[in-house]
């Protein structure tokens, strides 16, 4: 079983639909957890960052962690074409000296 | 310049060539790390410098070699490669062994190898 599991898509929305992508994990180690998008030609960038478990907002960004059900995710509100890119989560644990484990990365599509 | 910046973007090179990727970060970060990133499967790490000492090589073949002179600037050093490490090189950088490192994590854009 992969540490990180992620679909790798593609995922094709409208514009203004409700994205939600997601993340699973096997190792209950886990404290912290990152979304960065990756635009085409470009490295990673980070997006999202959360400790333990519970919600963060930031804008039409919202990411939950679920640590019972070893879950993530990232829900995207009133998505627009400039958010197709590939979303890639990442967990840590000071066990691993914080270096991020990261999933496959799934493709969003957002089109007009 | 600000940020990580690597170099070149692009590189084609047989498979009995010798070549290096570059990488410099002007974020004052203390580790540095390069990635593998291939179609459809996670980002690989493949070497980590904590203060320029290498700290853990993750079982990554002998043709690739890292070099770290100092806290800002990485290389790759590359040679009789195979088709099968044609991908995209990143290069990060951060504060290493802290919770507020993933806050800082900041990659490049890449080098694109392509081994004919």
């Amino acid at each position: 079983q992969k540490e990180v599991e992620q679909d790798p898509g593609p995922l094709s929305v409208p514009e203004g639909a409700i994205v939600s992508l997601n993340c699973t994990y096997s190792n209950s180690a886990f404290q912290y957890f990152m979304w960065y998008r990756q635009y085409s030609r470009k490295g990673p960038e980070l997006l999202m960052y959360t400790y333990s478990s519970g919600n963060k907002e930031d804008g039409r960004f919202t990411a939950q962690v679920d640590k019972s059900s070893k879950y993530i995710s990232l829900f995207i509100r009133d998505s627009q074409p400039s958010d197709s890119a590939t979303y890639l989560c990442a967990m840590a644990s000071s066990g691993g000296s914080y270096i991020p484990t990261f999933g496959r990365g799934t493709s969003l599509i957002v089109h007009p | 310049e600000t940020g990580v910046t690597q170099t070149p973007r692009h590189l084609v090179m047989g498979m009995t060539n010798k070549k290096s990727l570059k990488c410099e970060q002007h974020l004052g970060h203390n580790a540095m790390y390069w990635y593998k990133q291939s179609a459809k499967k996670p980002l690989e790490l493949m070497f980590v410098y904590n203060f320029k000492e290498q700290t853990e090589n993750n079982s990554v073949p002998s043709r690739f070699s890292p070099e770290c002179p100092n806290s800002s600037h990485l290389f790759l050093h590359l040679h009789t490669l195979q088709p099968e490490d044609s991908a995209l090189y990143l290069c990060a950088s951060s504060d290493y062994g802290t919770a507020q490192a993933n806050y800082g994590y900041t990659f490049g854009s890449g080098t694109r190898l392509t081994v004919v």
